[in-house]
């Protein structure tokens, strides 16, 4: 079976702070796909990055950078400079071929000013 | 660019009553579409999905019910609503690939409240 695990139910930060949320995963596939997405007040969820099993770059967009350690099944997003913006809700989630998405349980960041 | 429509955005309903949610996607076809349920406060649980038209799988025992009657039409539906129906419903759409691994995107979604 596959899982998502997010430890961190809440993150409260102040402006200018760098931030980490952390996703471990577990699947016996050896060919997945991960994924952060980004659920604001609005409720919409925004896809923010996809990585597969076989690229373990990490990535850097703007304030956004992830780190993926296939060796901890971990794929970390880290926010550096955060602002009020960044308060949110942020998912991690797993695909293999044949599954389903799994999302993990959520991390809601809160950006104090 | 593509783009996925949802409504109704609010919706307070009495128990028992009927359901219809409509989500429509533009500028793709085929694609794959999907239906979850946030409850409040939790994680993001699929019910359906689907990866054409009149063919949909069951993800979750329950009430509910879809339908896919146009290409990029995906309708949510329920005879009699429980109170246990009531949360944030999400529909998504992907690229259609026999595995369903690519990137799903989401519309705007609909609050359920039943009572």
């Amino acid at each position: 079976a596959q899982k998502v695990t997010q430890a961190q139910t809440e993150i409260s930060v102040v402006e200018k702070e760098d931030v980490t949320l952390d996703c471990v995963y577990e699947t016996r596939d050896t060919t997945y796909y991960l994924f952060w997405y980004k659920q604001p007040p609005s409720g919409e969820l925004v896809f923010l990055i996809r990585r597969n099993s076989f690229d373990e770059q990490n990535e850097i967009s703007g304030r956004y950078s992830w780190n993926f350690q296939k060796s901890t099944s971990s794929f970390n997003f880290t926010i550096t400079a955060s602002q009020v913006v960044d308060s949110a809700v942020y998912f991690c989630a797993l695909i293999a071929y044949g599954q389903n998405f799994v999302f993990g349980p959520g991390t809601r960041l809160s950006v104090l000013p | 660019s593509q783009t996925i429509h949802q409504w109704p955005a609010t919706l307070v309903q009495p128990v028992g009553s009927p359901l219809s949610l409509e989500c429509t996607v533009e500028g793709t076809s085929n694609p794959n579409l999907y239906w979850y349920r946030q409850a409040a406060g939790r994680g993001l649980q699929l019910l359906f999905y689907s990866v054409g038209i009149g063919q949909i799988s069951s993800e979750v025992p329950q009430n509910l019910s879809a339908s896919r009657p146009q290409d990029r039409q995906f309708i949510l539906s329920s005879k009699k609503l429980l109170l246990s129906d009531s949360g944030f419903y999400l529909c998504a759409w992907s690229l259609r690939q026999g595995a369903r691994v690519d990137t799903q995107y989401f519309g705007p979604g609909t609050r359920l409240l039943v009572l």
